[in-house]
């Protein structure tokens, strides 16, 4: 079954402990991204990639690091989470970096306290 | 550049129509359209690329007029299952930045 799968659905964590939200794809997608999504502000991408050691800056990457080893995994890393990036976080793929359909995960849903 | 998307939310009872727009300060090379219900993923519905085309899903249809850098989502004879938040997401022209930036969403509620 072709799908993203994210880990953990759900965490609790406290300010200044690292974190890291895994993402993986089985369809061979050469474009992921992460968002983050907050009531009244929709989904705002956080970062993106185009292919292997291709990732770049969206929309409001400060706080986050993502890397991209293998074209499957992209996983999103908080080096030091703050309560402000609680938020429902969401990964997502696709086989082309635009025109087409973006697969999303279930989504994480991350609270920091 | 966030588009705007109006209404905000909309409730109609089963059968009945409704249009959801996005707009675009931006000029827009295409539009995406997601719809999530509540504690769920986004799923895709469409993507309508610069040249005015309309597309359709079933009873679901949307149209994109680049000169007035809007889309416009139609919704005929809404069905209890279109439910949920309804977002556009737009990539702008001319330079293609490899981004996509979502609205805030239109929440939709069906009444039976």
């Amino acid at each position: 079954e072709a799908q993203v799968t994210q880990n953990p659905r759900y965490l609790i964590t406290v300010t200044g402990k690292k974190l890291t939200v895994t993402c993986s794809q089985n369809m061979n997608h050469e474009y992921m991204s992460w968002y983050r999504q907050d009531p009244g502000l929709g989904l705002r991408q956080i970062y993106y990639s185009m292919n292997v050691e291709v990732t770049d800056k969206g929309d409001v990457p400060e706080g986050y690091k993502v890397s991209r080893k293998e074209k499957r995994n992209f996983p999103l890393i908080l080096e030091s989470p703050s309560p402000n990036q609680t938020s429902l976080y969401f990964c997502a793929s696709s086989s082309e970096f635009m025109n087409t359909e973006a697969f999303f995960g279930q989504g994480t849903r991350l609270t920091v306290v | 550049q966030q588009p705007v998307q109006s209404p905000q939310a909309v409730i109609l009872r089963e059968g009945e129509d409704a249009v959801i727009n996005c707009s675009s300060s931006k000029a827009l090379y295409s539009v995406h359209w997601y719809r999530q219900k509540h504690g769920e993923a986004p799923v895709f519905l469409m993507i309508l690329l610069k040249g005015g085309e309309q597309k359709g899903h079933d009873k679901i249809s949307a149209s994109f007029n680049e000169k007035k850098q809007q889309s416009s989502l139609y919704l005929t004879a809404s069905q209890l299952s279109y439910s949920g938040t309804y977002f556009c997401g737009t990539e702008q022209a001319p330079n293609r930045d490899d981004k996509i930036i979502f609205g805030k969403g239109t929440r939709l509620h069906i009444l039976p």
